[in-house]
């Protein structure tokens, strides 16, 4: 079974300018979620989808932050423009839902995560 | 609202050495508590669980119970190996409303031989 792919690994920008990451769940997998995690820290969830309806997006700095996931499969997190507290992982997670008939055990999936730095 | 406490790292133990890291949460009602691993260059993933009070979660060797009285859920290995060396992240979720996880903020655990 694929896992949760995600691109690109790495990414540098400068501040003021923009990045968009991808996120491919395991197939089949109603929930998505997006986390921040800041070096030293633990991750942060920025937003939640199930299918393609946001669930949670309460941490999300939306001034800046957007994020979609179109057909209730895969998912872009934007940020436009980025600040240099921006720097960090960003992680993407999926997991079944019993809302969906799935069977939950509570386990999430994640990515390898897309590493940006803000100079 | 839910939180999750975590012993600061960084830890440094030898080769067959006994660990514990210790992790306390705060939550409302009963949640569902985790150990996630993360491996240098790989990313998060599952080492064990537990869902109600005095389960007990074993993956890999390590062992974690969940005490309701002391909110503890401590991760334990009765010998470290070098290949345990990773960052160790406590977690838990609320059994109602939404399904996220609130981390802890993670144990770098590094095992010299």
């Amino acid at each position: 079974e694929a896992g949760v792919a995600q691109s690109p690994r790495y990414k540098i920008i400068e501040k003021r300018q923009s990045v968009a990451f991808w996120c491919n769940p395991i197939s089949g997998h109603a929930t998505l979620y997006w986390y921040q995690q800041i070096l030293g820290q633990g991750p942060k969830l920025l937003i939640q989808f199930q299918n393609n309806g946001v669930v949670d997006d309460s941490q999300l700095p939306k001034d800046r932050f957007s994020a979609e996931r179109l057909k209730g499969v895969d998912s872009t997190l934007k940020i436009q423009p980025a600040k240099l507290e921006d720097s960090a992982v960003y992680l993407c997670a999926s997991s079944p839902s019993l809302r969906a008939g799935g069977i939950n055990t509570g386990e999430l999936f994640f990515g390898e995560g897309s590493r940006l730095t803000v100079l | 609202g839910n939180s999750v406490t975590q012993m600061e790292g960084p830890v440094t133990l030898s080769e067959e050495a006994f660990l514990t890291i210790n992790c306390t949460y705060t939550a409302t009602g009963y949640p569902s508590l985790f150990w996630y691993v993360q491996y240098p260059g790989e990313g998060l993933q599952l080492l064990l669980k537990a869902t109600k009070a005095d389960d007990k979660g074993s993956n890999k060797g390590f062992e974690a119970t969940y005490r309701k009285e002391t909110t503890s859920f401590h991760l334990e290995k009765g010998s470290v190996q070098v290949s345990d060396s990773a960052v160790y992240f406590c977690a838990l979720k609320a059994n109602f409303g939404n399904e996220k996880l609130t981390f802890g903020t993670g144990t770098r655990l590094t095992i010299i031989p």
